[in-house]
């Protein structure tokens, strides 16, 4: 049973440009949480979705940032016109339904540049 | 709003070593505690998972309690050894079952 996949692994951008992250969930999970760890802080949560919905995103940032987990394929977080600011290791996981154990992915570590 | 704080943020240890990581919240409507372990430049590997109607769990060396009245879990580390050296996060589960972390124990244990 494959773990939680992301991909890129690495990413680098160029200030203006868009990120795209994506997330695979573990077999069997409809939940999924995107997580941004920044350099010298603690993992912070962004955004909760299940299959086609947005169930809490009290942790993205209003502007430029979105996220989605279609019927089909993986989850994406998209960030439109990156900034330096951006720089950081985004973290995707999955759970069964209700409040169960969160497995975590290796991360995306984007760069800005 | 929650807030989660482990103490302390770094620990050096001797191989052999028992020892006891500190996790603190500030919200104790909490639905579960995570720890998590995380090597540099590495994704977390889940350690145990407390739910809220729990006191303790073990795996291993490894037992984690939880105490909601007072705020407060505990990861006590058997027997330690030079691979036990990572970061160990904690972590609350909230209002639609998202995490809220602690910056973290950085643990090294020395041969």
């Amino acid at each position: 049973n494959a773990g939680v996949m992301q991909n890129p692994r690495h990413l680098v951008r160029r200030r203006g440009q868009e990120a795209r992250l994506r997330c695979s969930p573990m077999k069997g999970h409809s939940h999924v949480y995107w997580y941004r760890q920044l350099p010298e802080e603690g993992l912070k949560f962004m955004v909760y979705l299940q299959k086609e919905n947005i169930i809490d995103e009290s942790g993205m940032p209003k502007e430029r940032f979105s996220a989605e987990f279609p019927k089909e394929g993986p989850s994406i977080l998209r960030i439109q016109q990156v900034v330096r600011g951006d720089s950081a290791a985004y973290f995707c996981a999955s759970s069964p339904q209700g409040p169960n154990e969160q497995f975590f992915g290796p991360g995306t570590r984007l760069t800005v540049l | 709003k929650q807030e989660v704080t482990q103490i302390p943020a770094a620990l050096s240890v001797p191989e052999g070593e028992n020892l006891v990581l500190n996790c603190s919240f500030t919200d104790s409507a909490i639905y579960n505690l995570q720890w998590f372990r995380q090597d540099p430049g590495k994704g977390l590997t889940s350690l145990l998972l407390i739910q809220s109607s729990q006191r303790e769990q073990t795996s291993g060396r490894l037992n984690a309690s939880l105490d909601k009245s007072s705020g407060r879990s505990t990861l006590y580390i058997a027997a330690s050894q030079p691979g036990d050296s990572a970061t160990y996060l904690c972590a609350g589960g909230g209002s639609n079952y998202k995490l809220t972390f602690g910056k973290g124990t950085l643990l090294t244990v020395n041969p």
